[in-house]
């Protein structure tokens, strides 16, 4: 089945140790996203690529930052993990072509949770 | 910025009965998009239904429906014959037309479907 794959599920980094996540995609879809969801609280968006082109929101910590080396993969790395970055990342894809007037749903991955020691 | 308010943080149903959760949105625009996704417990986010603004019928999907009242920018979801199943966060999402499908989630409701 086409689906997100985000690994590992469960990702355990100390402090100050920088963390790489990985979010792949077999729907082919030219939009990725990277999400952060707190305990209780609802994702918040922290950069997606349309194709190529990459989107930082404006209030995303410098310390996060993120590649996506083709149409499959992209990553979510955190250079310098906080205690407060322990979090739910969730990559999801969309298809967003131009002239498309309605828009497609966005597919999420199961997440990973990231803990920080 | 546009903002989304869901104000029930918690709700519980009876299997069987008809639960409805609520959602309210500010912004400026007059087309739009709006969106409930489910969340069930260590599972992924899944779409349950979209509602286009320029539309004035209700969108529904088999036991899903809203009510969408755009004056009022409220967009509630009504499950009705509620399964155990349906248990899960439901967040209510908005998203503007055009650009990059960017959504707006609200803070979600926790949903339990009891026995």
């Amino acid at each position: 089945d086409a689906m997100v794959i985000q690994n590992p599920r469960y990702q355990v980094t100390q402090f100050g140790k920088p963390v790489t996540l990985s979010c792949s995609q077999t729907l082919n879809h030219n939009v990725m996203y990277w999400y952060q969801q707190k305990s209780s609280q609802a994702p918040k968006l922290l950069f997606h690529y349309y194709d190529k082109d990459f989107n930082n929101e404006a209030d995303t910590p410098d310390n996060f930052q993120s590649r996506r080396p083709n149409t499959s993969f992209c990553f979510l790395d955190i250079r310098s993990p906080g205690l407060g970055d322990a979090a739910m990342y969730l990559c999801a894809t969309s298809s967003l072509r131009p002239g498309t007037i309605l828009p497609y749903e966005q597919y999420f991955g199961p997440g990973t949770r990231l803990t920080v020691t | 910025a546009q903002t989304v308010t869901q104000s029930q943080p918690e709700m519980s149903v009876q299997e069987a009965e008809t639960v409805t959760l609520s959602c309210t949105y500010d912004t400026s625009e007059n087309n739009y998009y709006l969106f409930w996704y489910k969340q069930p417990p260590s599972r992924q986010m899944i779409l349950v239904i979209r509602q286009e603004a320029y539309k004035q019928q209700n969108a529904t999907e088999n036991r899903f429906s809203v009510n969408f009242q755009k004056a009022a920018k409220s967009f509630s979801l009504k499950i009705s014959d509620s399964q155990l199943g349906d248990t899960a966060m439901y967040f209510c999402a908005f998203m503007s037309q055009g650009g990059s499908e960017k959504l707006v989630f609200g803070k979600g409701t926790k949903l339990t479907v009891n026995p």
